[in-house]
């Protein structure tokens, strides 16, 4: 089984600071797409950032960023100037072509200490 | 923006009784997924679903699972005897985001709770 592994299982940052969450994963294909998505307490699942396999430049949304290895198959998220608001569980998802099933991690539950 | 409906937000049914869980998808994709998190676990796939047919299942939906898209733009979900170990939040996603560009576009969900 192909999977995605999320080493973290709860992380916290003060307010300000940069935090990085990592994610790891199991693939036998060549091109792939990788993605991050927050979850807050109502539950609902939020795209935050994705990446292409192919793209050897990392991908940067505002204040979030990810450093993918791709030899390594890894996949990190950094988030700088943490926020209040970032507190949530994170969870790395990957897909083998732009439309097909994800496949999630275990999540990471990010704590921001005001 | 577009988006993905789910109703209801949060049904409680009784072990044995059969729920239908409603999802409205982003107008006029084809490609419809439901998925499943059981409270404080990750998410699961459960079935893709791509021009009226299932496209792929996974093992977590068996016989008692169904999908189905009753008219032109609402698909259903139905759970035909719920058990206890089918509380969960369901899912309907989209492989889609705002300007075009790649990624899947969930709905808000709905808490299942089987008592």
């Amino acid at each position: 089984a192909q999977t995605v592994t999320q080493s973290q299982p709860e992380m916290s940052v003060q307010e300000a600071e940069t935090v990085t969450l990592s994610c790891t994963y199991d693939t036998s294909e060549s091109d792939y797409y990788l993605f991050w998505y927050k979850q807050p307490p109502s539950r609902q699942m939020i795209l935050v950032i994705r990446q292409e396999a192919y793209k050897q430049q990392n991908a940067t949304e505002n204040r979030f960023s990810v450093n993918f290895q791709k030899a390594a198959k890894s996949f990190s998220l950094k988030i700088s100037d943490s926020q209040l608001g970032d507190a949530a569980m994170y969870f790395c998802a990957r897909s083998e072509t732009s439309g097909s099933r994800l496949t999630f991690g275990e999540g990471t539950q990010l704590t921001v200490n005001p | 923006e577009p988006e993905v409906t789910q109703t209801p937000s949060h049904q409680v049914t009784q072990m044995g009784q059969e729920v239908i869980l409603r999802c409205v998808p982003i107008s006029n994709h084809l490609y419809f997924y439901w998925y499943r998190q059981i409270l404080g676990q990750k998410v699961e796939f459960l079935v893709s679903f791509y021009n009226n047919e299932i496209s792929e299942k996974s093992e977590i939906f068996d016989d008692q699972f169904s999908v189905e898209r009753p008219d032109g733009s609402n698909f259903t979900l139905k759970i035909r005897s719920t058990k206890l170990e089918d509380s969960a939040m369901y899912f309907c996603a989209n492989p889609y985001v705002p300007g075009g560009n790649y990624g899947y576009t969930f709905g808000s969900g709905t808490r299942l709770t089987v008592v």
